[in-house]
């Protein structure tokens, strides 16, 4: 009965260094999306997953940012050479089918010195 | 493209005003979906309702009520007698047909709505 996990809560890195974020959605969930808050801003959306189709990848910033979603399950955004610009609040959600509520992990803090 | 608008930036009203929090949409769909999601300070985003398009009746649930029109593609929030914890980011949000490709979630810039004492 847990909820969406994500990992690490916060991750401060190198401006230059990749880094891996983790979403385990809700067991069952078939779609899995992510999103990017940056501070005082909305949600932008980053890209989507939906059962076995391939993801909608179109709100990705730019080619250093990727993520896989392996067995349907757990999810990895992974963004290379960071830049300052990437500091910002990263959220995974889940859902049972699309058109249905996400529901949100309590996301990942990123911060790029 | 599909684009949610919160005008009101901020609101700060005092505990046991009404306070009402406009959304406004645009879509191409004539089949979507609206949400409302509240996120507190400590952070996580919560979810508050979701209304489709074929249903315009207004809901209440308890000091909370929305306000669907799709004549004037609005998706109103209000918040009868408000309380110190309604304190909050509050985001309305659209999603296209689930037939659609993507059927992502688009968010409006949010709402702070801060209810003081």
């Amino acid at each position: 009965g847990a909820g969406v996990s994500q990992s690490p809560s916060n991750k401060v890195t190198e401006k230059g260094k990749d880094v891996e974020l983790r979403c385990d959605p809700i067991s069952g969930h078939t779609a899995l999306y992510w999103y990017r808050q940056s501070l005082g801003q909305g949600l932008e959306f980053l890209i989507y997953f939906q059962g076995n189709s391939a993801p909608d990848k179109s709100g990705l910033p730019s080619d250093r940012f990727s993520a896989e979603r392996t067995g349907g399950s757990v999810s990895t955004l992974t963004i290379q050479r960071t830049q300052q610009e990437d500091s910002a609040v990263y959220l995974c959600a889940s859902s049972a089918r699309r058109g249905t509520p996400l529901h949100f992990g309590n996301g990942t803090r990123l911060t790029v010195t | 493209a599909q684009k949610v608008t919160q005008a009101q930036t901020e609101i700060s009203v005092v505990e046991k005003e009404d306070v009402t929090l406009d959304c406004v949409y645009e879509t191409r769909d004539t089949t979507y979906y609206l949400f409302w999601y509240k996120q507190p300070p400590s952070g996580e985003l919560v979810f508050l309702i979701r209304r489709n398009s074929f249903d315009e009746q207004n809901e209440i649930s308890g000091r909370y009520s929305w306000n669907f029109q799709k004549s004037t593609s609005s998706f109103n929030f209000t918040i009868t007698a408000s309380q110190v914890v309604d304190s909050a980011v509050y985001f309305c949000a659209l999603s296209e047909a689930p037939e659609t490709s993507g059927s992502r979630l688009t968010f409006g810039e949010g709402t702070q709505l801060t209810v003081n004492p």
